[in-house]
């Protein structure tokens, strides 16, 4: 079946422009999460919800950031005012959450959207 | 907040040798610790994981062992081939994942 998908691919924006980053989810999955990848490094941990609620908003960067899934499917992660330090690979993942929660379950992850901050 | 350390940064091996790769992870609330392979241009894709619950996992040429204990996590591969030229990342936690830095492992024909 279709996996992660993430939209736009690649976003060039400039410094102090907002941008919205979209995710949508394997289908019936519950739990979805944003990491952002550097170059040469791992995944960062920024959020993850379960259905539309926002369980975990500790790996946010700054107030800049946020993210919603108002009806527990499709999610965007907004960033404002963009600098050139937000410029990384963005990346969603989603996981079933049949447990009721997120421990143990398998993380699924979509190809990304790398943000270019000039 | 949990932090993942991950060694070797790179590891080269010949074709049909054994890798290892090892973490250690800080929260011994973690609970889950998955590994996942990285190819150029593409998202991470999980090959294998363990739950705290066991010690040991093997699926055909690859194995992870965990010691909650000392908190460390190994990534087995053995016999090694072209294909599994990639970077690796482990990573631990209940909830969002702690990563490691990452591995690249290179298989020399």
């Amino acid at each position: 079946g279709a996996g992660v998908s993430q939209s736009p691919r690649y976003k060039v924006t400039k410094r102090g422009q907002d941008v919205a980053l979209r995710c949508d989810p394997i289908s019936g999955h519950v739990s979805l999460y944003w990491y952002r990848q550097a170059l040469g490094q791992g995944p960062e941990f920024l959020t993850y919800f379960n259905y539309e609620a926002q369980q975990d908003k500790s790996g946010l960067p700054n107030d800049r950031f946020s993210a919603e899934r108002p009806e527990g499917s499709i999610s965007t992660l907004t960033i404002q005012r963009t600098e050139q330090r937000d410029s990384a690979m963005y990346r969603c993942a989603s996981s079933l959450g049949t447990s009721g929660g997120t421990s143990w379950e398998t993380q699924y992850f979509g190809p990304g959207t790398r943000l270019l901050v000039l | 907040g949990e932090n993942v350390e991950q060694h070797p940064s790179t590891l080269s091996v010949q074709e049909g040798d054994s890798a290892v790769i090892k973490c250690t992870y800080s929260d011994s609330a973690s609970n889950y610790f998955p590994w996942y392979k990285q190819e150029l241009g593409k998202g991470p894709q999980l090959i294998i994981d363990i739950r705290s619950n066991v010690g040991e996992k093997k699926d055909q040429r690859i194995a992870v062992t965990l010691n909650k204990t000392a908190k460390h996590f190994s990534l087995h591969i053995t016999e090694t081939q072209p294909e599994d030229s990639a970077v690796y990342f482990c990573a631990a936690g209940a909830d969002g994942l702690t990563f490691g830095k990452g591995t690249h492992l290179i298989i020399q024909p």
